[in-house]
């Protein structure tokens, strides 16, 4: 399958302050980035795509100005937590757009906000 | 929209044979994906189906019936490892161009505990 990294695996940092999460296709050029979350014990729920040299576009209820996402190469995607806070604590998963028959994800990351 | 059912748990004895069940109501169909789900894991690509029929890989198969709005994964001769939760997702509605055709609605996710 498709090689993607992301960075870092988890995280921890405290109420206000803000994170970046990056996601790498090692392999090939993405030319669009899904970003997921999944809080405990729920499935995954689409956040935002991105799309290299443009502006992502956001699901409904997704607050752009605090997810804040680039996608400046081929091969690198970002998606930029903003004062974060306690209920922005999620495992966020990155994917990349290949083709029609294949869908993989990143491994993860995992924010824990305090 | 999307709406995907699947049962929240199952449990099943290593070396059987078990069924996870999967219907959606959607308002598009561009294919349907079973993947797997370790704890504290990302998913992992199980299986792929866009048209009718049943689609093997080793132990594991899916099946889909588009009329019928229902997709099933096939676990055969499961060993303690397989213990995860099993995620349904369909891709986005057809009349979606571009990237939007590519999105995954995922369901809620079968637990399956595997016993001895």
């Amino acid at each position: 399958g498709a090689v993607v990294s992301q960075h870092p695996s988890w995280v921890i940092c405290k109420s206000g302050t803000s994170v970046k999460i990056e996601c790498r296709s090692l392999d090939f050029q993405a030319t669009t980035m899904f970003w997921y979350r999944q809080f405990p014990k729920q499935s995954l729920m689409l956040m935002a795509t991105s799309n290299e040299g443009s502006k992502a576009t956001y699901e409904q209820g997704v607050e752009k100005d605090k997810f804040l996402i680039n996608h400046a190469s081929l091969t690198l995607s970002t998606l930029t937590v903003t004062s974060a806070h306690p209920e922005d604590s999620s495992f966020y998963i990155c994917s990349p757009k290949i083709s029609s028959y294949e869908q993989y994800f990143g491994p993860g990351t995992r924010l824990t906000v305090t | 929209g999307q709406n995907i059912d699947q049962p929240t748990e199952m449990t099943a004895t290593e070396g059987a044979i078990v069924q996870i069940n999967c219907t959606y109501q959607t308002s598009g169909f561009n294919g349907l994906f079973w993947y797997q789900q370790h704890a504290g894991e990302a998913p992992t690509f199980l299986s792929y189906n866009v048209l009718d029929g049943l689609e093997e890989k080793g132990r594991f198969s899916s099946f889909l019936s588009r009329s019928k709005g229902y997709s099933y994964l096939l676990l055969k001769e499961l060993q303690m490892k397989d213990s995860a939760s099993y995620l349904c997702a369909v891709r986005g509605p057809v009349a979606y161009s571009g990237a939007g055709s590519y999105q995954l609605t995922f369901g809620k996710g079968t637990k399956l505990s595997v016993i001895p």
